[in-house]
């Protein structure tokens, strides 16, 4: 079965600080990839995506994420986050050509001004 | 344009009732999933339907059940609610059926409190 981690429950960072967002998925083959941002009182909103080709994509928001087959890694990056960044982010895989995600629980970001 | 709407925004129930639960996609979109979000955890796969026809089911009992309307709209209900029911309820809608090259964009959900 998938499943998706996400090791870091909470984070805090400075603003204008880097930032990097760890997640590790378990699955058979190379599944499709995402990152979605949640802020309060708000619906998920996606920030990137990967399906195939180039390693290292570019989202909204100035983020980034990079994908590693050895590791069965997706890490999200930024590298100077602002206070409206602050919100929970969830990474997600699906199978391929299927649209049910599996989502990991969650990091909550907190910036510190 | 709207964007994928969700009714009621919050409700109440207790143990026992039945919960009724709307969506309405991005129009255009043909293509509605729920998913569930207990408080701290990640969303949890439901139902998908496209054009109508279930595409997926996740692992919920026989208590929730979904369908999709004409006009792609749908409805979420949850029977015989439990104390464990209570959650964030999100609605996504896509233009395709399946996750490539569609984006799945979501509502704010209806969060469903059981007492």
């Amino acid at each position: 079965a998938q499943s998706v981690t996400q090791p870091d429950i909470h984070i805090t960072v400075s603003e204008g600080a880097s930032l990097e967002l760890r997640c590790n998925y378990s699955y058979g083959a190379t599944p499709y990839l995402f990152w979605y941002v949640q802020s309060p009182g708000q619906g998920l909103q996606l920030l990137l995506k990967y399906f195939s080709g180039d390693t290292l994509v570019q989202g909204i928001k100035g983020f980034e994420a990079e994908f590693k087959r050895s590791q069965s890694s997706f890490n999200l990056r930024k590298p100077s986050v602002h206070w409206s960044d602050a919100a929970e982010y969830f990474c997600a895989v699906a199978p391929a050509g299927a649209q049910k995600l599996v989502f990991g629980q969650g990091t909550r970001l907190t910036i510190n001004p | 344009d709207a964007g994928v709407t969700q009714s009621p925004t919050h409700l109440i129930k207790t143990r026992g009732q039945q919960v009724t639960l709307r969506c309405s996609p991005i129009s255009g979109h043909k293509s509605v999933s729920w998913y569930q979000q207990v408080l701290g955890q990640g969303p949890q796969f439901i139902f998908q339907y496209y054009e109508k026809e279930e595409r997926g089911r996740g692992n919920f009992p026989d208590r929730f059940s979904a369908r999709q309307f004409p006009n792609y709209s749908s409805e979420l209900n949850v029977n015989a609610l439990l104390l464990g029911d209570s959650a964030l309820y999100l609605c996504a809608s896509s233009s395709t059926s399946g996750a490539e090259g569609g984006e799945l964009f979501f509502g704010e959900g209806s969060r469903l409190t059981v007492l």
